[in-house]
């Protein structure tokens, strides 16, 4: 019940095209679903975060969108660019307790 | 804005020996969280310290261990290491006001490699 599944694993795109990441959780009292960015030699930075009032947020070029009843939740990642290459992991939480990560996925844009 | 600090960045130590790891949180955040990141496991929770009592434990052994200091810096200690516990220790910090968590800031990690 404390895991997030994350999927693809990895993800090759063309620059200009929509990356997706798609993550489930079983734990309906996870309150906080945010997505994290992490490159090589960092550590993960917070692209983006949803709470499950609302079904989509967006963000420049990053938009989540939330499924409650599915309990599934997403991030597309419009227009591509190489520079959004890097390890991408969702995950969640619920009042002050800690993150559940997904296992990430390794996103490499093509020029 | 100063982000989170941790040091050492880069550690060596020999089985069975113990390290102590710092971070240094976003000035005015209260709460420190501890994770450990490896390419099996993935990012792990250890433990979290808000105004220097630990608030949540994660699914580690007696081994790790923390603490918070009234500044809101935090250490973790692993004692007696073994070779499975080299991985990047990854430090956040966040803003909680009135029980609303405002989103969790992660440092650059310290890489420990145990020989």
């Amino acid at each position: 019940q404390q895991q997030v599944k994350q999927s693809p694993q990895s993800l090759i795109v063309q620059k200009g095209g929509i990356s997706i990441i798609n993550c489930a959780y079983e734990n309906t009292a996870f309150d906080y679903f945010p997505w994290y960015q992490q490159f090589p030699g960092k550590g993960p930075a917070l692209l983006i975060a949803i709470r499950p009032d609302v079904s989509e947020k967006k963000e420049g070029r990053f938009t989540i969108s939330f499924n409650k009843s599915a309990k599934q939740f997403s991030l597309h990642i419009m227009d591509s660019q190489p520079g959004d290459s890097a390890t991408y992991f969702c995950a969640a939480s619920w009042g002050a307790q800690k993150l559940v990560f997904g296992q990430g996925t390794r996103l490499t844009i093509n020029p | 804005k100063a982000g989170v600090t941790q040091t050492p960045r880069y550690l060596i130590k020999t089985r069975g020996q113990q390290v102590t790891l710092s971070c240094s949180p976003i000035s005015g955040h209260r709460s420190v969280s501890w994770y450990q990141q490896t390419p099996g496991q993935g990012l792990q929770f250890l433990f979290e310290y808000f105004s220097e009592t630990q608030r949540n434990k994660g699914n580690f052994p007696g081994r790790f261990s923390g603490r918070q200091f009234s500044n809101s810096r935090s250490e973790m200690n692993v004692s007696t290491l073994e070779l499975g516990d080299s991985a990047l220790y990854l430090c956040a910090s966040s803003l909680f006001v009135q029980g609303f968590n405002y989103g969790y800031t992660f440092g650059s990690g310290t890489r420990l490699t145990v020989v």
